[in-house]
C-alpha cells in the first residue's frame, strides 16, 4: 500500500499561494494522485489529479517529480473560504490488493 | 445533475440496535464505497463495490458490519448490535472508474447511546 504523508497544519495569509506536499515513497507504477478538500459537516471534495508532471485546473495545480515520490498541491492566492482539510490519496485504476486510504490530512487555516 | 446523497443525514440510536445507512450514487457509476471518519481523523475505507458485487469488503471492522448493493446502484450498509464506538461519519462515494474522481455524499452522523 502507498502510503502518503503530510504536514499536520499550514496557516497562510489571504491572497498567497499555498503550497502543500504529500509523501508517497512507495508510489505504485498504476497509481494516480489525487487530493480532496474537506469542510466540517461536509463529505470529501476532489480537487484535483495527476499521474506525472504538472496538471492545472481552474482551482489548482498539481506538480509531481520525475521519480513521483511526492507531490505538491498549489493553490493560487488563497482566500478564507479555503480555510480546509486537505488530503492527498494515491491509488491505482487497476484494483487488486489496495485501498484508497486517505491520511490525517493537511489542516490549512488562511488567516484574513 | 445530482451529487451523491445519503440517508438519514443523521441517526440516533441506543446500544444495541440495528441500523441501515442508504447511500444513492451518481447515476451511472459502478463503482461505490463506503468510509468511516471519526473526529479529527480522515476517512476509514470500509468497502468497495464494483457494480453488484462486493470487491473489497476487507475494511469492515468486524461481522456486525454488512453491506449490499443489490441492483448496482444504491447500497445499504447494515451494523447490527451497534456499539457507542460505532459513533462516526459514514461517508459513501461513487465514481465511473476505480479510483478516479470520487463523488462523496454528505453523510450519515451515526451516533450510538
Amino acid at each position: 500500500l502507498a502510503k502518503t504523508t503530510q504536514p499536520i497544519s499550514m496557516d497562510s495569509y489571504e491572497g498567497q499561494e499555498v503550497n502543500i506536499t504529500c509523501s508517497h515513497n512507495n508510489i505504485a507504477t498504476n497509481d494516480y494522485i489525487t487530493w480532496y478538500q474537506q469542510f466540517p459537516s461536509q463529505g470529501p471534495r476532489f480537487i484535483i489529479q495527476g499521474y506525472k508532471t504538472k496538471v492545472t485546473n481552474e482551482v489548482a495545480s498539481l506538480f509531481i517529480p520525475a521519480d513521483r515520490k511526492s507531490s505538491t498541491l498549489s493553490l493560487p492566492r488563497v482566500s478564507l473560504s479555503d480555510t480546509a482539510v486537505y488530503y492527498c490519496l494515491v491509488g491505482g485504476t487497476n484494483f487488486g490488493n489496495e485501498k484508497l486510504t486517505f491520511g490525517t490530512g493537511t489542516r490549512l487555516t488562511i488567516i484574513p | 445533475g445530482a451529487g451523491v446523497s445519503q440517508t438519514p443525514s443523521n441517526k440516533v440510536t441506543e446500544k444495541g440496535k440495528y441500523v441501515e445507512l442508504r447511500c444513492d450514487p451518481i447515476s451511472g457509476h459502478t463503482a461505490l464505497y463506503w468510509y468511516r471518519q471519526s473526529l479529527g481523523q480522515g476517512p476509514e475505507f470500509l468497502i468497495y463495490f464494483q457494480g453488484t458485487g462486493a470487491a473489497d469488503d476487507s475494511g469492515l471492522p468486524n461481522d456486525r458490519f454488512f453491506a449490499v448493493r443489490p441492483e448496482g446502484s444504491v447500497s445499504t450498509l447494515k451494523i447490527q448490535r451497534t456499539e457507542r464506538g460505532d459513533s462516526a461519519v459514514y461517508l459513501c462515494a461513487s465514481s465511473l472508474i476505480y479510483g478516479q474522481m470520487l463523488h462523496f455524499g454528505p453523510g450519515t452522523r451515526l451516533l450510538v447511546l
